[in-house]
């Protein structure tokens, strides 16, 4: 257990619709990344939030959003969802770097998306 | 921008046996971390082990190291006695050193996929 909560894990929708993903950081990690994993491919960054402020931008379409509440909770929103959106999303979360700590991204399980 | 190429797409291995993944970067940044993360059938992301750049000392975790080359910009994962529950697709990746307050994000190969067979 990575400590990073994501919900739902499984959510099937129609294209069109719209769908939020939710996550839970680990204690103490300020850092949250979404990234998209569709089928047999690799991890494809979407977006960074540090401490409730968008850090980086990946290749995240327009139709997506995402945000980062006080409580260092992140949401990341997809709308007029299309097939080619089917995807795992994950979200990943790191601790701030320290003499101990390299900041490593630690990954919740994902919420597996499918846009019929 | 950094790239990471991780070049055979797949790999098998005979149980006990030993393989290596290999995986070559691209960057003008001289400190940075690297990683090889495991993705089983569960989809989970696991970290297997990482490097710091300025460390020439290859990083080693039970039955898992490392051939880190900075100058070859080459990091290759080498796992020993493979188990069947190795058995997963596996994924370099590489972060530059920044603030923690820095926009930064970790950049992964395609990944290789890896069978132990018994």
């Amino acid at each position: 257990d990575s400590g990073v909560t994501q919900t739902p894990k499984h959510l099937i929708t129609a294209t069109g619709q719209r769908v939020t993903l939710r996550c839970s950081p680990r204690s103490g990690d300020l850092s949250v990344y979404w990234y998209q994993q569709s089928l047999d491919q690799g991890l494809q960054f979407l977006i960074q939030y540090y401490n409730g402020e968008e850090r980086a931008k990946g290749n995240i379409l327009e139709r997506f959003s995402a945000q980062q509440f006080p409580d260092l909770h992140s949401e990341l929103n997809l709308s007029s969802l299309e097939l080619g959106d089917s995807a795992l999303y994950f979200c990943a979360s790191r601790y701030p770097l320290s003499f101990a700590n390299t900041g490593e991204l630690f990954f919740g399980e994902g919420s597996r998306l499918t846009v019929l | 921008a950094q790239t990471v190429t991780q070049s055979q797409p797949e790999m098998s291995v005979q149980e006990a046996e030993t393989v290596t993944l290999s995986c070559t970067y691209d960057t003008s940044e001289n400190n940075y971390y690297l990683f090889w993360y495991k993705q089983p059938p569960s989809r989970q992301m696991i970290l297997v082990i990482r490097q710091e750049a300025y460390k020439q000392q290859n990083a080693t975790e039970n039955r898992f190291s490392v051939n880190f080359q900075k100058a070859a910009k080459s990091f290759s994962l080498k796992i020993s006695d493979s188990q069947l529950g190795d058995t997963a697709m596996y994924f370099c990746a590489f972060m530059k050193h920044a603030g923690d307050n820095a926009g930064n994000m970790l950049t992964f190969g395609g990944g290789t996929r890896l069978m132990v067979k018994p």
